[in-house]
């Protein structure tokens, strides 16, 4: 059974970038799509985009294209979300999360253990 | 790129009571990357339906998912105390990897 640890909360001034953590273990790190999805408060579920290590590449909701970068590694199992030019808008919590990859099909799968998530409140 | 519009936005129902929450695809969807999660105040997400009608490991099943298509829908046949909380279906797969409808609220009448 994996299990992810996030990085502590964050106070982040306008403008400003945060880098959040999201390290693995009890698993096989590499072969699994992690993602990270945000939850502004009050509000649903959004996904910001996702890596798989194996591969290295990440890709991107198109909403995050250019303010958000994805990295994994896999030395020590751990993923990082980094997200720049802040706005009060990004205060949220913050999940990683992983899934199962498909290779017969290269598709993503159900998200199967989160995080315990990350709080990055954006403020002047 | 898929919309999902889940239905209700909140249900209020009592303990026992059977719920019926509601997804709508904005075009059709495989069956086989449909999920549902169950929320709770100051938690994560947690898996509870995927592939649109197979319950997660450790799920009661009181749980059901079914559809196809366009329309999805999460069953929940007797409520007990702790399944009031917030559920959020989503679409997984290929291209965008993931969507998420905007969840529904299931409270205690």
């Amino acid at each position: 059974q994996v299990q992810l640890v996030q990085s502590g909360a964050e106070v982040k001034k306008p403008g400003s970038s945060v880098k959040v953590s999201c390290k693995a273990s009890g698993g096989t790190f590499s072969s699994y799509a992690i993602s990270w999805v945000r939850q502004a408060p009050g509000q649903g579920l959004e996904w910001m985009g996702g890596i798989i290590p194996i591969f290295g590449t990440a890709n991107y909701a198109q909403k995050f294209q250019g303010r958000v970068t994805i990295t994994a590694d896999e030395s020590t199992s751990t993923a990082y979300m980094e997200l720049s030019s802040l706005r009060s808008e990004d205060t949220a919590v913050y999940y990683c999360a992983i899934g199962g990859y498909n290779w017969n099909d290269a598709s993503t799968e159900q998200m199967t253990n989160w995080g315990q998530g990350t709080l990055v409140t954006v403020s002047s | 790129e898929i919309v999902l519009t889940q239905s209700p936005g909140t249900l209020s129902l009592s303990p026992g009571e059977r719920a019926t929450l509601s997804c709508r695809a904005s075009q059709s969807v495989s069956s086989s990357y449909l999920a549902w999660y169950q929320q709770k105040p100051g938690q994560a997400p947690r898996l509870l339906i995927y592939g649109a009608s197979s319950r997660a490991t450790g799920i009661p099943d009181r749980f059901s998912g079914s559809g196809s298509g366009t329309d999805f829908t999460l069953t929940i046949s007797r409520l007990e105390p702790e399944d009031f909380a917030v559920y959020s279906c989503q679409h997984y797969g290929t291209s965008p990897r993931y969507t998420f409808g905007q969840g529904t609220k299931l409270e205690i009448k």
